[in-house]
């Protein structure tokens, strides 16, 4: 199975911060890369895929990059709604893997 | 627009089978992929697995043998059963509709709660 790591585990930020969660594969999962946002008692939201994709709908202070093996999603000018725990996703290979989410909260 | 509702038991007692239904609104699920996918409480994501309604499916291993996916195009219904539950088990249960192309989760159904306890 790949192993998706992120990094941190949680974060403190206030709005107006920029914050970047970085998400490592441990095998090349090429560009087959998502990031979701949870809120408490909600289903997750897709935020990127294939790594650097902005899904409709998502502000542009939401960012990602990278291929391969490492990958950052930024999230810059943060907003009160976006503190949340966001979780990567490969999908290069099966089973399917979530890294194991990543909690951003308020300082 | 696109909506997926999952429901079920809510209950399951240890050793029997889960059984949780995902309703389609809006698109057929006749020619795309969906995923389930659960995550217990205050825990992360696992993929359970895949399903082409009239093709194939795939499975996480780690489940795999107590696994069963199925669609039923004339009620544009999405199935899944785990048989043998634990309380390791207990989750929430989504269901989600897969890009063809990215292999990304979009949209999400709400989710279900099952317990599993006697």
């Amino acid at each position: 199975d790949t192993q998706m790591t992120q990094s941190p585990s949680s974060v403190s930020a206030s709005v107006g911060d920029t914050v970047t969660i970085t998400c490592r594969a441990s095998q090349d999962v090429s560009r087959w890369l998502a990031w979701y946002q949870q809120k408490p008692g909600k289903a997750p939201k897709l935020l990127i895929f294939a790594a650097s994709s902005l899904q409709s709908g998502v502000p542009s202070r939401f960012s990602g990059s990278g291929s391969g093996t490492e990958f950052t999603l930024t999230i810059s000018d943060l907003q009160p709604e976006d503190f949340a725990t966001y979780y990567c996703q490969q999908g290069n290979d099966f089973p399917i893997t979530f890294g194991q989410g990543t909690r951003l909260d308020i300082k | 627009q696109l909506q997926l509702q999952e429901s079920g038991p809510g209950l399951v007692r240890p050793s029997e089978t889960l059984s949780l239904t995902c309703s389609v609104s809006h698109v057929s699920v006749s020619g795309y992929y969906w995923s389930w996918i659960r995550q217990p409480a205050g825990k992360g994501l696992e993929w359970i697995g895949r399903i082409y309604v009239s093709g194939h499916t795939k499975h996480n291993p780690a489940l795999e043998s107590r696994v069963t996916m199925s669609g039923d195009t004339s009620k544009n219904e999405l199935s899944l059963t785990l048989t043998s539950v634990t309380a390791a088990d207990t989750a929430v249960y989504y269901c989600a509709k897969v890009d063809d192309d990215s292999a990304e989760f979009d949209p999400w159904g709400r989710g279900t709660l099952v317990i599993v306890s006697a």
